[in-house]
């Protein structure tokens, strides 16, 4: 079974600085896929990037970008010029390449939640 | 349309009620499916629909009924509840049941209270 830990449960930012959130997971497989999501106080869980693992270049979305080491199994999320909009709880997921009933579980972190200091 | 909407929005009831939790999606989707979310904890998948077809049952109570009526709806049928069923509730859809690299769309949840 796939394991995603997230070892930071609360970090803090200011305003318009860098911040790294940590993500390692535990897998057997070659193939599969990394999630960050953000769910910020309106609850709603928002895919913020998608990284899928047989491609080396590191997925980028606008201010945020993965930093994806695969030997390492570790996938941290960087937000840079961090936005008052950017405070929540931010949620590593992992899901599997294989077809079947394991590709439909997305395994999720505990999650750390990130304060931006104004 | 690219939203997944969620009914009511928040729910009492009591241990003896019968409600229902409604989800709606017109992205076309065919995947959908049903979380449960603690106070501070990441949501736990409940079922999976895939073509309107449950595929996934988590080991879920019974007093929870998952339904889905066309592509677009999901409903959730909660019956003789306990209070520790207490939960933020969260509907999501995906265009494939576990293909691709697509990403789910989350509703914004029931938070539902059970008295």
């Amino acid at each position: 079974a796939q394991t995603v830990t997230q070892s930071q449960p609360e970090m803090s930012v200011q305003e318009a600085e860098t911040v790294t959130l940590s993500c390692t997971y535990d897998t057997s497989e070659s193939d599969y896929y990394l999630f960050w999501y953000k769910q910020p106080p309106s609850r709603q869980m928002i895919l913020v990037i998608r990284q899928e693992a047989y491609k080396q270049q590191n997925a980028t979305e606008n201010r945020f970008s993965v930093n994806f080491q695969k030997a390492a199994k570790s996938f941290s999320l960087k937000i840079s010029d961090s936005q008052l909009g950017d405070a929540a709880m931010y949620f590593c997921a992992y899901r599997s390449f294989k077809a079947g009933a394991g590709s439909y579980q997305l395994t999720f972190g505990k999650g750390t939640k990130l304060s931006v200091i104004p | 349309d690219t939203e997944v909407t969620q009914t009511p929005k928040h729910l009492v009831m009591g241990m003896t009620n019968k409600k229902s939790l409604k989800c709606e999606q017109h992205m076309g989707h065919r995947a959908m499916y049903w979380y449960k979310q603690k106070a501070k904890k990441p949501p736990e998948l409940m079922f999976v629909y895939s073509y309107e077809k449950l595929s996934i049952n988590e080991s879920v109570p019974s007093r929870f009924s998952p339904e889905c009526p066309n592509s677009s709806l999901l409903n959730l049928h909660l019956h003789a509840l306990q209070p520790e069923d207490s939960a933020l509730y969260l509907c999501a859809s995906s265009q494939y049941a576990g293909q691709g690299i697509d990403g789910y769309t989350f509703g914004s949840g029931t938070r539902l209270t059970v008295v």
